[in-house]
């Protein structure tokens, strides 16, 4: 596509359920980032894949979270029993991932909102 | 780590003045420095970027940005803002950690609000 979808774009859910997040990045992108914003706050960097392969996993908050990448499109952020505090906006960004990849230029997806109740 | 500092979370200023949006890092390590605006009901996108040479770089809006290395500084600025730059702007930093990761902070955001 044109540029990141994410999906959903919101979703509400109860404690303790399990949640799953999907980014498509834009074709070609190599790499690709998760992020968390909660509200009044900055961008919390969690996950960065480069290709399918996650080098560091450190960001994650806790291993309620997990992520994964099918080769060098689609990725999901999983949520295991969700807890009020993990209410945010997460967003998925990609890049060309050349060498170097931190001159890469991200391009951000609209974001899900993601509300425990 | 990095960490990078947006003193202000708020900056009203009146259409045509000039406006400052500061940002500092913590550490003059190799850095590649970056602002991102997010316009009301919109992604972020990227306004600008330093990766080398020039110290001063510019967006195609009227925005630029100089990167201070002595002061750990890449302060925005706009010379005359329009309505339109009311918007949020993010600044942030891509690094190599010691484990050889790339790693990217950025910092809390400033919301810039241009009175007519």
């Amino acid at each position: 596509g044109a540029g990141v979808s994410q999906s959903p774009s919101n979703k509400v859910t109860e404690k303790g359920k399990d949640v799953e997040l999907r980014c498509d990045p834009i074709s070609g992108h190599t790499a690709l980032y998760w992020y968390r914003q909660r509200l009044g706050q900055g961008l919390e960097f969690l996950i960065y894949f480069q290709g399918n392969s996650a080098p560091d996993k450190s960001g994650l908050p806790s291993d309620r979270f997990s992520a994964e990448r099918t080769g060098e499109s689609v990725s999901t952020l999983t949520i295991q029993r969700t807890q009020q505090e993990d209410s945010a906006v997460y967003l998925c960004a990609s890049s060309l991932g050349l060498a170097g990849v931190g001159t890469d230029t991200q391009y951000f997806g609209p974001g899900t909102r993601l509300t425990v109740l | 780590a990095q960490s990078v500092t947006q003193l202000d979370s708020q900056v009203p200023v009146f259409e045509e003045a000039p406006v400052e949006l500061r940002c500092n890092y913590s550490s003059s390590v190799s850095v590649y420095l970056f602002w991102y605006v997010q316009y009301p009901n919109q992604g972020l996108q990227l306004l600008l970027k330093y990766l080398s040479g020039s110290t001063l770089v510019k967006s195609i809006n009227g925005f630029e940005a100089e990167f201070n290395k002595s002061q750990t500084s890449f302060h925005l600025r706009k010379p005359s803002v329009h309505i339109s730059d009311t918007a949020e702007y993010f600044c942030a930093v891509n690094w190599k950690s010691s484990g050889g990761y790339q790693k990217v902070t950025f910092g809390t955001g400033t919301k810039l609000q241009v009175i007519p």
